[in-house]
């Protein structure tokens, strides 16, 4: 199995600070990597796929970057409703699997 | 607009088996290219894949479930059955049903506990 390491796990952000989530792989792979956010008591939300791709509904503030064992989530200028949970997941090699997550919360 | 709502027990007992059923709309599960998967997330914790069907009946099992797991589709009534044995406290976790890889429609979850 493709395992796949977020950091940190947690983040202590103010508002209007820019955000860098990091997502390792243990092996090597092209773009086959989604991110998702999940707020509290909330399903988790499609917001980046194909590494880079924004799903429809999130902003530009989002962007996904990365390739072979290293993937970056940014958030350009965290927003309130941008602290949640957010996971990668690789879909490469079944079994897909997810990072244990990163929570971005409020400094 | 595509929906997935998952539904059976909230209680299952250990060692029993649990049976839920994703009931969609939106989409066919009989069009090329589309699948409909099932993750877990017990609480507090991440999310784990534990398998997926295709729309051509091909099937995909988490390697440390599988002999536990079985998915199945009714095309005609736009259903797929997730089948789960031999539950354990372990197993206690919120399970949802996705569209598609990567999954951009999610179920809003049903939250099965194993206990006794």
């Amino acid at each position: 199995d493709i395992v796949m390491t977020q950091s940190p796990a947690t983040l202590s952000v103010s508002p209007g600070e820019r955000v860098t989530l990091s997502c390792r792989a243990s092996q090597t792979f092209s773009s086959n990597l989604a991110w998702y956010q999940q707020k509290p008591g909330q399903t988790p939300r499609l917001l980046i796929y194909g590494a880079s791709t924004r799903a429809t509904g999130f902003p530009a503030r989002f962007s996904g970057s990365g390739s072979g064992t290293e993937f970056t989530l940014t958030i350009s200028s965290l927003q309130s409703e941008d602290f949640a949970v957010y996971y990668c997941q690789q879909y490469n090699n079944w079994p897909w699997t997810f990072g244990q997550g990163t929570k971005v919360e409020i400094k | 607009q595509i929906t997935l709502k998952e539904s059976g027990p909230t209680l299952v007992r250990p060692t029993q088996t649990l049976t839920l059923t994703c009931t969609f709309s939106g989409f066919s599960l009989s069009t090329s290219g589309v699948s409909v998967g099932w993750i877990r997330q017990p609480p507090g914790k991440a999310l784990e894949w534990l398998g997926l069907i295709y729309w051509d009946d091909d099937k995909r099992y988490s390697p440390s479930l599988k002999s536990r797991l079985t998915i199945t589709k009714d095309t005609s009534k736009n259903q797929v059955v997730l089948t789960m044995t031999n539950m354990d406290p372990v197993d206690t976790a919120t399970y949802f049903c996705t569209h598609r890889i990567p999954p951009d429609y999610w179920g809003q979850g049903s939250l099965v506990t194993v206990s006794s």
